[in-house]
């Protein structure tokens, strides 16, 4: 498709329940981004994907969150026994190529709320 | 590691007055710079970017950034804001070397456009 696709749109978990959201990336994208963004806006970088080998992943939590591009699969982050400070949006990009000059295309977001 | 500062977290312009969001980054090599629109409960959308050549870079929406390695700044302008151009901004920074592609993002501007 022509857009980063994510579900579900919201996502409402008890604490200590598990979440599992997903991402499309744009058909031909090599590259597969995950960000959070928490309530003061600030957009934390988690993991990224060059097809299904993970590139980066220098923002994942160690413990609690996982993460997989598989072939023909949407991408998926999991994250194991929420926390109240997981609430968050998840937002996930696909980029053609690595490169940081290669634009970075946003999806909508996951909307996790913990309670 | 890269860093992002934006100075203003909330600006107020009246429609049709001119708009200047500051940004200023830490990068130890030359950066890519980037400017993100988020509408609310919208993922982000690319206004423009900056990774060589001409320090004054065009944008969509009429919108426009000038790179100043002196001053590490990105900021972004517009010569006679709308009402639709009301949003949140965010200012990034793109990696390369062992953080290919990552975005540090800044924590973002919101502009309220008043009529």
């Amino acid at each position: 498709g022509e857009e980063v696709a994510q579900t579900p749109k919201h996502l409402v978990r008890g604490e200590g329940q598990k979440a599992k959201l997903y991402c499309a990336p744009i058909k031909g994208h090599s590259y597969v981004f995950w960000y959070q963004q928490v309530l003061k806006n600030e957009f934390k970088f988690l993991i990224s994907f060059q097809n299904e080998n993970v590139f980066d992943e220098t923002g994942m939590p160690k413990e609690r969150f996982s993460a997989k591009c598989l072939p023909n699969s949407p991408c998926s982050l999991e994250i194991q026994a929420t926390k109240l400070e997981d609430s968050a949006v998840y937002f996930c990009a696909s980029s053609q190529v690595g490169d940081p000059s290669y634009e970075q295309y946003f999806g909508p977001g996951t909307r996790l709320t913990v309670t | 590691a890269q860093s992002v500062t934006q100075p203003d977290i909330h600006i107020t312009v009246s429609e049709g007055a001119s708009l200047e969001l500051r940004c200023n980054y830490s990068y130890g090599a030359t950066p890519y710079l980037f400017w993100y629109v988020q509408s609310p409960g919208q993922g982000l959308q690319l206004l423009l970017k900056y990774f060589s050549g001409d320090t004054l870079v065009q944008g969509i929406k009429g919108f426009e950034a000038e790179f100043k390695r002196s001053q590490s700044s990105f900021n972004l302008r517009k010569p006679s804001v709308h009402w639709s151009d009301a949003a949140e901004y965010f200012c990034a920074v793109g990696a390369g070397g062992t953080s290919y592609g990552k975005l540090t993002f800044g924590q973002g501007t919101i502009l309220t456009v008043h009529p």
